[in-house]
Parts: C-alpha cells; sequence; structure tokens
C-alpha cells in the first residue's frame, strides 16, 4: 500500500524546535518530489515548502522562510521537517504529500501531525 | 502572487442534487496548474482533479473539472453521501515556486 506517515508532533514554548519526520512506503521514495502542507485548526490549507528528488531544489512558503528547513533521506525513505523559532501561528497539523508525476498536484498525503506552539 | 477564491463559502444540498463549485484565479492561469481536493472531517485531503480536469485514479466519473483562463468549476453531477465534505482548488505558481489554496467550500447536507 502507498503511503506516507508523520511523526514528531507535539507541544512546544514559542521560540522553540521540533523535528517533523515523514515515512514513506509502497512506492520508490526517491523517484517522487515531496511537500510539507500545513492546516491550522478550523482553517484551510497552506503549502509550506517543497523538495525535489534528490533534495537539491528546496522551496518554502515566506511564512516559514529562514526558520523552517526541508529535507530528505532517500536510502531512509525519510522526509524531514526541522522547525525553529516556532510561533503559536506555527500550531496546526502539518502534512506531508507526495507530488504527482503526471501533474503538480499532490496525489498521496499523510494522516498528519498536529504541532501546538503554547506557553 | 495569484490568488484563488472559491464560492460559495456554503453550498447546502441533499442526496442526489448537482453541485457546482467556483474556483476564479486573480489572473489568468495554466489549466495544467489547477487541482481539486477534498476533505472530509479528521481526514486528510484527497486529489480529485489535476489539470484542470482529469480525474485523478479512483475517483467516480460524478466529479467533474472544467474551466480555463481565471475561471474553473467542479461539478458533482449527483451528490452521494460521502461526498458532503470541504472543497479545495490548489494553483501552481512558477514565478516564484508555489503552491496556493483557494479557502475552501463547504458541502453540506
Amino acid at each position: 500500500e502507498v503511503q506516507l506517515v508523520e511523526s514528531g508532533g507535539g507541544l512546544v514554548q514559542p521560540g522553540g524546535s521540533l523535528r517533523l519526520s515523514c515515512a514513506a512506503s509502497g512506492f520508490t521514495f526517491s523517484a517522487y518530489e515531496i511537500n510539507w502542507v500545513r492546516q491550522a485548526p478550523g482553517k484551510g490549507l497552506e503549502w509550506i515548502s517543497y523538495i525535489s528528488t534528490r533534495g537539491i531544489t528546496i522551496y518554502y512558503a515566506d511564512s516559514v522562510k529562514g526558520r523552517f528547513a526541508i529535507s530528505r533521506d532517500n536510502a531512509k525513505n525519510l522526509l524531514y521537517l526541522q522547525m525553529n523559532s516556532l510561533r503559536p501561528e506555527d500550531t496546526a497539523v502539518y502534512y506531508c504529500a507526495r507530488g504527482d508525476q503526471k501533474s503538480v498536484a499532490f496525489d498521496i498525503w499523510g494522516q498528519g501531525t498536529m504541532v501546538t506552539v503554547s506557553s | 502572487e495569484i490568488v484563488l477564491t472559491q464560492s460559495p463559502g456554503t453550498l447546502p444540498l441533499s442526496p442526489g442534487e448537482r453541485a457546482t463549485l467556483s474556483c476564479r484565479a486573480s489572473q489568468s492561469i495554466s489549466s495544467s496548474y489547477l487541482a481539486w481536493y477534498h476533505q472530509k472531517p479528521g481526514q486528510a485531503p484527497r486529489l480529485l482533479i489535476y489539470g484542470a480536469s482529469n480525474r485523478a485514479s479512483g475517483i467516480p466519473d460524478r466529479f467533474i473539472g472544467s474551466g480555463s483562463g481565471t475561471d474553473f468549476t467542479l461539478t458533482i453531477s449527483r451528490l452521494e453521501p460521502e461526498d458532503f465534505a470541504v472543497y479545495y482548488c490548489q494553483l501552481y505558481g512558477s514565478s516564484p515556486p508555489v503552491w496556493s489554496f483557494g479557502q475552501g467550500t463547504k458541502v453540506e447536507i
């Protein structure tokens, strides 16, 4: 079964750090671009980061640029999101989402991991 | 920055009815860069349509995407109980490379 499973979420104080992981299975992870998308409680979807198949090309949304870092380990089928200088407005469910090879859409999503930034 | 505006915000309908959801871009975009998703409570989004009109794998043919330029539409020909959800359109913008979502349309009973 093609699957993405996020982990690493939790409660963190403002200014703190957290690293999220996304474990891929059921497909050739190294052949796919991957993204992180978040959703604040009761709100819509916000794309926050992209990484190319070999990790050479990376993009960020302005809202996280300079604070978050995306990376991947193709040997371990893992995607990461290092989140630093966290703010209350970063509170959200964080999803990893696979880039569709036929288009620029996201064809497979994980179930999400909740990050709460609060004192 | 191109902004996507979805309408209506909420669409009250009954099973068996036709749903018409709108997604309008603030400037003309390539149809190749427009996708639709739906999201049920407590679940991750699911890709329905890519390239404005192509159904994703496993998506029933009652979901129909159309449009070009600045105006795009998702039509659900006959609503099934499992179709009541929030629907998002998504745009890929190449300069700079970003993906953005509309604010969503909730299809409710």
